[in-house]
């Protein structure tokens, strides 16, 4: 069982500043199966990236997915207001894991 | 444009099963990728519970495995979840998704007496 493995657990940043989310494997990874969702209260998750670096439709430009094998890092170059959230990484197909989140707050 | 709907009891008793349907419109689940559940109780991250193919076949997360059932209609286009002998732990918001990565907006589901 693939363990996924979030730093930091919080990041406290202002807007207008550079966000770089990691997501560590306890075993590799394929790309084509690894994404980012972003949760906001009361919400369901938001795909943001999958394949480790294509962006879902309608995701802004400023959210970036990199890495590989065991190695994964979701950057927001300038964040807004609204990026202020939790964001999850997983690998999918057929049976999912997910890392336990990092909060991303206003400092 | 896809779109997955959750439906069910929100309040289920202790040691009794929990029963969740999930209807897909924009999509024939026939065509292929996996479906499944996923969970979140209050205030703590996510979990998969378990997965179907479109032929039938099933994943589930070996800690519920004993406990859960994920069925397919591909007729209804639809697909469904069975949690058995469940407790106040399995109190959660209750996701079903294509392939992980397009989600129904979940149902809150509470076990208690």
């Amino acid at each position: 069982e693939i363990v996924l493995t979030q730093s930091p657990g919080t990041l406290s940043l202002s807007p207008g500043e550079r966000a770089t989310l990691s997501c560590r494997a306890s075993q590799s990874v394929s790309s084509s199966y690894l994404a980012w969702c972003q949760q906001k209260p009361g919400q369901a998750p938001r795909l943001l990236i999958y394949g480790a670096s294509t962006r879902a439709t309608g995701i802004p430009d400023r959210f970036s997915g990199s890495g590989s094998g065991t190695d994964f890092t979701l950057t927001i170059s300038r964040l807004e207001p609204e990026d202020f959230a939790v964001y999850y990484c997983q690998q999918y197909g057929s049976s999912l894991t997910f890392g336990q989140g990092t909060r991303l707050e206003i400092k | 444009q896809v779109q997955l709907q959750e439906s069910g009891p929100g309040l289920v008793k202790p040691s009794e099963t929990l029963s969740l349907t999930c209807a897909v419109s924009g999509y024939s689940i026939s065509n292929g990728y996996y479906w499944g559940w996923i969970r979140q109780p209050p205030g703590k991250g996510l979990e998969w519970i378990g997965s179907i193919y479109h032929s039938g076949s099933t994943y589930y997360n070996p800690s519920l495995k004993s406990r859960v059932t994920i069925s397919v209609d591909t007729s209804k286009n639809q697909f469904s979840l069975k949690l058995s002998s469940v407790t106040a732990a399995d109190t959660a918001v209750y996701y079903c998704a294509r392939q992980g990565l397009m989600w129904g907006q979940g149902t809150l589901v509470t076990v208690s007496s």
